[in-house]
């Protein structure tokens, strides 16, 4: 099973709001991470947890606030968004190990902000 | 600089010809590649991989790739298209050396099949 799970499929929030995007995976990987993709465009890397601690941290906005609660979950805290940050947010983990260093991705959450 | 091109926009093929995705890399190391693929609305589906090994690696779906180091190339390929294969392909590179598990994308590439 190489299943990652996002929720919510869709979100629209205005510019005040707070919400969060959720992650999950149980294949055992030790390494997840948050994507933004703008359409037709490839995915651009956010934020990297290796063992549930952050390892990178790509000069995101500090309106995005990443959390791993444990090794098979993953938040993205949203709050105070622009319109611009509209876009498909991914989530993907990796085993890194025995050969396996691909990347499996969820579905996705459409974020509209208004 | 670490570097993916995928040199073609949109590649158009007739239903049951072969089809070629191209990609051409740059590393300071030795690479892993990937191939992935995206229908619309949908997340990125991982299609094939070059760890180590035969250079002639097979994925999902049919599809294969070449790993050729000397042209630093990795080229998608299938030897008869279906209409279902039209999509996006996207092609990634992550140098072995690199703790930080970060990949390289090329700009994607749209596959367009004609019946």
């Amino acid at each position: 099973d190489t299943e990652v799970t996002q929720t919510p499929k869709h979100l629209v929030m205005g510019m005040t709001n707070k919400k969060s995007l959720k992650c999950e995976q149980h294949m055992g990987h030790r390494a997840m991470y948050w994507y933004k993709q703008k359409a037709k465009k490839p995915p651009e890397l956010m934020f990297v947890y290796s063992y549930e601690k952050l390892s990178i941290n790509e000069s995101v906005p500090s309106r995005f606030s990443p959390e791993c609660p444990n090794s098979s979950l993953l938040n993205l805290h949203l709050h105070a968004l622009q319109p611009e940050d509209s876009a498909l947010y991914l989530c993907a983990s990796s085993q890194e190990g025995q050969g396996s260093y691909e990347q499996y991705f969820g579905p996705g959450t459409r974020l509209t902000v208004t | 600089a670490q570097s993916v091109a995928q040199p073609e926009d949109q590649v158009n093929v007739a239903e049951g010809n072969p089809l070629t995705v191209k990609c051409t890399y740059s590393v300071s190391g030795n690479p892993y590649l990937f191939w992935y693929v995206q229908y619309p609305n949908r997340g990125l589906q991982f299609l094939l991989k070059y760890i180590t090994g035969d250079n002639l690696v097979k994925g999902s779906y049919g599809f294969e790739a070449e790993f050729n180091k000397s042209q630093t190339s990795f080229h998608l390929k299938k030897p008869s298209a279906l209409v279902s294969d039209s999509a996006l392909y996207f092609c990634a590179v992550r140098d072995i050396e690199d703790s930080n598990y970060q990949l390289i994308w090329g700009a994607g590439t749209k596959l367009i099949i004609k019946p």
